[in-house]
Parts: structure tokens; sequence; C-alpha cells
């Protein structure tokens, strides 16, 4: 059964970067899996922000392109979101969720971590 | 990008009410459609894939359907646990995207 853990700060100031981490356990990050990063603004609906895959390949929404970067560590079986030039906007719980397969959906998903963007 | 569009965004009913909600993509997405459950303070469920696939340990009484740019998702006998949140999400293509959400509740 895998599992998916957020963490990271859960208050960023406004122009900085938001940075998170998914720890994933009971699988490998290196199987053949892309991994993404999900966000929910409070009462809203869902937004994909970008997905990486065990080789480092990435795809990113081209709204948030020019801000994000999505790593992996296959060391640590983890892999992590940076957001940078933060606004109240980015204020939103962000999920990191697992592709059941090639062109699937999200079949694991984290708890989800609120990240407020705040002075 | 794809739009997803759902509906109703909103629907009451009754325990053991059939429940229907709809999702229409902007272009042909074939049949890569997928649907969450998602309850408050939670994080979504994914039910059905590629348009009609149960996900394992899903209840028999969700299924999907469609193809191209019109989707389905049926409740044949509505249980008090299902009342939430359902999206669509479309994985044709990145990105990504997800219908606005329907909210279900009790009537």
């Amino acid at each position: 059964q895998v599992q998916l853990q957020e963490s990271g700060p859960g208050l960023v100031k406004p122009s900085g970067t938001l940075s998170l981490t998914c720890a994933v356990s009971g699988g490998s990050i290196s199987s053949n899996n892309w991994w993404s990063w999900v966000r929910q603004p409070p009462g809203k609906g869902l937004e994909w922000i970008g997905e990486i895959y065990h080789s480092g390949s990435t795809n990113y929404n081209p709204s948030l392109k020019s801000r994000v970067t999505i790593s992996v560590d296959k060391s640590k079986n983890q892999f992590s979101l940076r957001l940078s030039s933060v606004t109240a906007a980015d204020t939103a719980v962000y999920y990191c969720a697992k592709s059941k397969g090639f062109r699937v959906g999200f079949d694991y998903w984290g708890q989800g971590t609120l990240v407020t963007v705040s002075s | 990008d794809i739009q997803m569009t759902q509906s109703p965004s909103s629907l009451s009913a009754s325990v053991g009410d059939r429940v229907t909600i709809t999702c229409r993509a902007s272009q042909s997405i074939s049949s890569y459609l997928n649907w969450y459950q998602q309850k408050p303070g939670k994080a979504p469920k994914l039910l059905i894939y590629d348009a009609s696939s149960l996900q394992s340990g899903v209840p028999s009484r969700f299924s999907g359907s469609g193809s191209g740019t019109d989707f389905t998702l049926t409740i044949s006998s509505l249980q008090p646990e299902d009342f939430a949140t359902y999206y669509c999400q479309q994985s044709y293509n990145t990105p990504y995207t997800f219908g606005q959400g329907t909210k279900l509740e009790i009537k």
C-alpha cells in the first residue's frame, strides 16, 4: 500500500518561495509512474501543478510554469515542489499524488498540507 | 488547455436515489476521464478511471460512461457516505484539468 506524506512550512511570506516535499512509502518512486502536485485553494476546486518521472522528466502547468520546479530524490524516495514569487493567490492545500498509470488518474494521494501566503 | 465542465454544480438527493453527474470536455479526450470523490478536509479519492473502469475497493453502485467529450458518473442507490463533492478530470494531455466540482447534498 503506497503512502504519500507532504511536509514543509505552513506559512510563506509574499514574494518568497514555497517548498514542499512528498515522502513516498510502501512503494518505489522509481516505479513506472508519474508523481504529481495538485493544489486546492480554500473552498475552491482542484488545480494540477505539474508532474515528474523518476528519470527527472517533468511536465508543468503553463499557468505556473515560470515559477515552478519539481524535482526527485530517488535516494530518499521523495519528490519536491518549489514555487517562487508567491502571492496570496497561492494560498491553498497542496497535495502530492501518484498516477495509476500513463494517462490514468491519481490513485494515491497525500493527506494535503495547507500553505498560507501572508506577511 | 482542455476545459472540463460539470453539471450540475450542486445537487440535493435522498438516500436510495439514483444520481447522475455529467462532465463535458472542450475537445475530444477519448476515454481519458477520471472521477473523484472528495469529503471535507480529505484528499480526493479515485472512483472511476478510463471513463468506465471501477477503481479497486470502490462500491459497484458507482459507474461511469462516455467517450469523446461527454461523460457521466452514476450512483445507482445513494448511501449516506456518498454525500460529498465529485470532480471529473481529464488525463488526455497536460495540463491535466478538473471540472469545477458537483456538491451532492442530502435532501
